[in-house]
């Protein structure tokens, strides 16, 4: 059964240092997200991502973050100087289509536990 | 705007007894809203979804969900509880343009010999 994966599983940097988050979405899926989880809080969505662009972003999301899909496997979440808030587990998802269709399921992957020294 | 609220943190039951885990939502308009199970170092998996075709919505490994517009509630059910089924479970609401999803804090589901 296609998943989603991520890379990797946990992320150790020291605060305001880059990094970048990883996943592989579902090959045939058209359509990303990211969310994340502070330890003891809501999953809290980041952003979303569809034909190359952000559809839609949250307050959270500001000029620290970047996405991107280098290729047509991999979509990247990028911190470029990370916060000791930041840290979290980021959860990666693609559904294979957007809005009300019958297709919209949103398959997500394991996580990656950022921690922001 | 969409929200839910999940009113146990925590829940713990025997095995072979009923799960009851309890969701209630607020919306202006009528919701889709889903039920997500979360394994350890696994990805959130979707157990089901309402979308306003059937009340009484069946999913995966014998959940099934109710919802009840008078009580605005989309409680999660089970018949009897199986080891397996120790798990994080979230209620979750789509916004308005479907383009992203509202989560629940979550309900740990503990299951006991």
């Amino acid at each position: 059964e296609p998943e989603v994966t991520q890379t990797p599983s946990h992320q150790v940097t020291q605060m305001g240092q880059e990094v970048i988050l990883r996943c592989v979405p579902i090959s045939n899926h058209l359509y990303f997200y990211w969310y994340r989880q502070i330890l003891g809080q809501k999953v809290e969505f980041l952003v979303s991502f569809y034909n190359n662009e952000i559809s839609e972003k949250s307050e959270i999301f500001d000029d620290q973050f970047s996405v991107e899909r280098p290729d047509g496997s991999n979509f990247t979440l990028k911190i470029r100087s990370t916060k000791l808030e930041d840290s979290a587990m980021y959860f990666c998802a693609s559904s294979l289509a957007g809005g009300r269709s019958s297709y919209n399921e949103q398959f997500f992957g394991p996580g990656t536990r950022l921690t922001v020294l | 705007a969409q929200s839910v609220t999940q009113l146990d943190s925590h829940v713990s039951v025997s095995e072979g007894t009923p799960v009851l885990l309890r969701c209630n939502y607020s919306s202006s308009y009528s919701p889709s809203l889903f039920w997500y199970v979360q394994h350890p170092n696994k990805g959130l998996q979707l157990l089901l979804k309402y979308t306003s075709a059937a009340t009484l919505v069946k999913g995966i490994n014998g959940f099934e969900a109710e919802f009840k517009k008078s009580e605005t509630s989309f409680h999660l059910t089970k018949p009897s509880a199986h080891m397996s089924d120790a798990a994080e479970y979230f209620c979750v609401a789509p916004s308005g343009g479907y383009n992203k999803l509202i989560f629940g804090a979550g309900t740990r589901l503990a299951v006991h010999p």
